[in-house]
């Protein structure tokens, strides 16, 4: 069974950075593109970044391009996303999520997910 | 950008009756990329549909999708309690991958 864990959220002031992190299991780790998506209280799914197997290939949401960094460990089956310069209005629930199918198939990231995880929080407070 | 236009912002009904969910695209989804997604409070997301039409793994066959181009539905049914929640589309054609602001499935 496929089991993501996001951690690393916290309260945090503007300016401020994080490092999130989610820790993959029950999968091949390295057959699959990961992404974050996050959800600002009271709002929608925003789609945030996306990362081939071997970090080679990188996608995102060109509002966040320059603050946000996304990387992967697949020593350690882990995904990350490095928050930088933060805003109030970067205040969500990160989740993290699981290509539906292996990157073999497509030949890269095919975009919709069929595994996510429960979420880390973020808060930025001025 | 694609923007996704759900429709209605709200559904209210009765378990057993029909729900019928719209997602509307400013420009013509790619391959019919449309994905349908259940999400509860507190819990993950769930991918429901993919491909427009295809039914995730687990999915009952109460659930479907259909439409192309700039046109998209969700039909469940008939309803159990179970299916109340927020419904969001995404379409995955062209980055950045963008999602519908979200139909509230509640009970009547």
């Amino acid at each position: 069974e496929v089991h993501l864990v996001e951690s690393g959220g916290g309260l945090v002031q503007t300016g401020g950075s994080l490092r999130l992190s989610c820790a993959a299991s029950g999968f091949t780790f390295t057959s699959y593109a990961m992404s974050w998506v996050r959800q600002a209280p009271g709002k929608g799914l925003e789609w945030v970044s996306t990362l081939n197997d071997n970090g080679g290939a990188t996608y995102y949401a060109d509002s966040l391009k320059g603050r946000f960094t996304v990387s992967r460990d697949n020593s350690k089956n882990t995904l990350y996303l490095q928050v930088n310069s933060l805003r109030v209005e970067d205040t969500a629930v990160y989740y993290c999520a699981k290509d539906h199918w292996p990157l073999i198939m497509f030949g890269g990231p095919i975009g919709h997910f069929d595994s996510w995880g429960q979420g880390t929080l973020v808060t930025v407070s001025s | 950008e694609i923007v996704l236009t759900q429709s209605p912002g709200t559904l209210s009904l009765s378990p057993g009756e029909r729900a019928t969910l719209f997602c509307r695209a400013s420009q013509s989804v790619s391959s019919s990329y449309l994905a349908w997604y259940q999400h509860k409070p507190g819990q993950a997301p769930r991918l429901v549909i993919f491909g427009a039409s295809s039914r995730a793994t687990g999915i009952p066959d109460r659930f479907s999708g259909s439409g192309s181009g700039t046109d998209f539905t969700l039909t469940i049914s008939r309803l159990e309690p179970k299916d109340f929640a927020v419904y969001y589309c995404q379409q995955y054609g062209s980055s950045p991958y963008t999602f519908g602001q979200g139909t509230k499935l509640e009970i009547k």
